[in-house]
């Protein structure tokens, strides 16, 4: 059984370029999470979606930012022109479908490691 | 949102059991505790969730406070590989499943 598989695992841009993370969640999720991880700090909520819907963007900045999870494909994370700040390890994880009134784990991928250039 | 309290570090020895206890006095009545830890250079690996009782499964125990407002995961026997950051994260049934993560623990296992 698969895990949650990200690409690529590192990721070289330049000033200005877009850059383009993909995110596969485990085979029966539903629900894709976003996160972002500076060096030596604990991970930021970015955005939470599932199938061709945006539940919650309350952690993506406002502009060059943009996630979907399409009906087929693996969920994308975009940033367009890139700054030398975007620098980070982004994280995205997955998790099935949660009754109301319980809690379900997340699974997470092994990131995606961004550098602005 | 409720706060946690973690210790910065903490060191164990190798086969050893190791206690790491958070603080959430803040926590609300429906607020899951979830534990997860990042290896170096990893993806974050979830660990153990509970909400009242306290529950085991086969990498760890979580043994929650009667008033919840303090849990503590239990290692029950430390490897080498267990060397990680360690999160204690409440999980607000209102907040659609997003996780606030704070600086957690750094475990560190003495062979």
């Amino acid at each position: 059984n698969a895990g949650v598989m990200q690409n690529p695992r590192h990721l070289v841009r330049r000033r200005g370029q877009e850059a383009r993370l993909r995110c596969s969640p485990m085979k029966g999720h539903s629900h894709v999470y976003w996160y972002r991880q500076l060096p030596e700090e604990g991970l930021k909520f970015m955005v939470y979606l599932q199938k061709e819907n945006i539940i919650d963007e309350s952690g993506m900045p406002k502009e060059r930012f943009s996630a979907e999870f399409p009906k087929e494909g693996p969920s994308i994370l975009r940033i367009q022109q890139v700054v030398r700040g975007d620098s980070a390890a982004y994280f995205c994880a997955s998790s099935p479908f949660a009754p109301q009134g319980t809690s379900m784990e997340q699974y997470f991928g092994p990131g995606t490691r961004l550098t602005v250039t | 949102d409720a706060k946690t309290t973690q210790p910065n570090s903490m060191e164990s020895n190798e086969e050893e059991p190791v206690h790491l206890p958070c603080n959430h006095s803040t926590i609300s009545g429906t607020d899951y505790i979830h534990w997860y830890r990042q290896l170096p250079s990893q993806g974050p690996e979830y660990v153990i969730h509970g909400l009242t009782s306290n529950v085991n499964n086969r990498m760890a125990s979580l043994a929650i406070a009667e008033d919840r407002k303090s849990s503590t995961l239990i290692l029950h026997r430390a490897t080498l590989r267990d060397a990680a950051v360690y999160y204690c994260i409440p999980d607000p049934m209102d907040s659609n499943y997003q996780l606030i993560w704070g600086a957690g623990t750094k475990l560190i296992i003495k062979p």
